[in-house]
């Protein structure tokens, strides 16, 4: 059974600054993974797909990169609506989610 | 305009019964898998189930498999979850989301329904 696991669990950061959001699966998946980004009180909203490519509306401050097991979520600079929690998944697993707090 | 709006969410007793439900608009139901996906409180997103296109394959997260059953009905534009056996740790928001690709992305979501298992 797949198990991704985010890296950290909290990160605490400043408006302008560069947020970087780790995730690691136990078995390869390719490039086959996507990030969402969930605020309070809302529902979760698509990111990225195939683990770099933004969807669709998706700010260029947004990032995705790595294949096979290893991922990262790439915030270049802290935007105050980007304050959320950030999820990887592939297929029915999702990561345990990285909430991006204001320092 | 792309829309899945969820209902049927409510306060229920530990071993009763909710059915929740998903209206589709704005894209051909019928071409997508679909999935559940819940949030409990202070915890992680978690798919609950996932259908296929005609209703015939179906996906269960370990914890619910022969309590809820996931349904469509793509003449009606609609997707259901059947909750039977709650339990408290059932209770989360849940959402209904579209299913792009093949390895389960889900790039539409409605905006969720509560469900809070209590006495």
């Amino acid at each position: 059974e797949l198990v991704l696991t985010q890296s950290p669990a909290t990160l605490s950061l400043s408006p302008g600054e560069r947020a970087t959001v780790a995730c690691r699966a136990s078995q390869s998946v390719s490039s086959q993974l996507g990030w969402y980004q969930q605020k309070p009180g809302q529902a979760p909203r698509l990111l990225i797909y195939d683990a770099s490519n933004r969807a669709t509306g998706i700010p260029a401050r947004f990032s995705g990169s790595g294949s096979g097991t290893d991922f990262t979520l790439t915030i270049s600079s802290l935007e105050s609506e980007d304050f959320a929690v950030y999820y990887c998944q592939h297929r029915g697993t999702f990561g345990g989610g990285t909430k991006v707090e204001i320092k | 305009e792309v829309q899945l709006v969820e209902s049927g969410g409510g306060l229920v007793q530990p071993g009763g019964s909710l059915r929740l439900s998903c209206a589709v608009s704005g894209f051909t139901f019928s071409s997508y898998w679909v999935s559940w996906v819940r949030r409990a409180p202070g915890k992680g997103l978690e798919r609950v189930a996932t259908l296929n296109r005609d209703g015939s394959e179906k996906y269960y997260v370990d914890s619910v498999k022969g309590r809820f059953t996931i349904s469509r009905d793509n003449a009606e534009n609609s997707l259901s979850l059947q909750m039977n056996s709650l339990r408290a740790e059932d209770s989360a928001v849940y959402y209904c989301a579209r299913v792009q690709g093949n390895y389960g992305l889900m790039d539409v979501w409605g905006q969720g329904t509560t469900v809070t298992v209590s006495s």
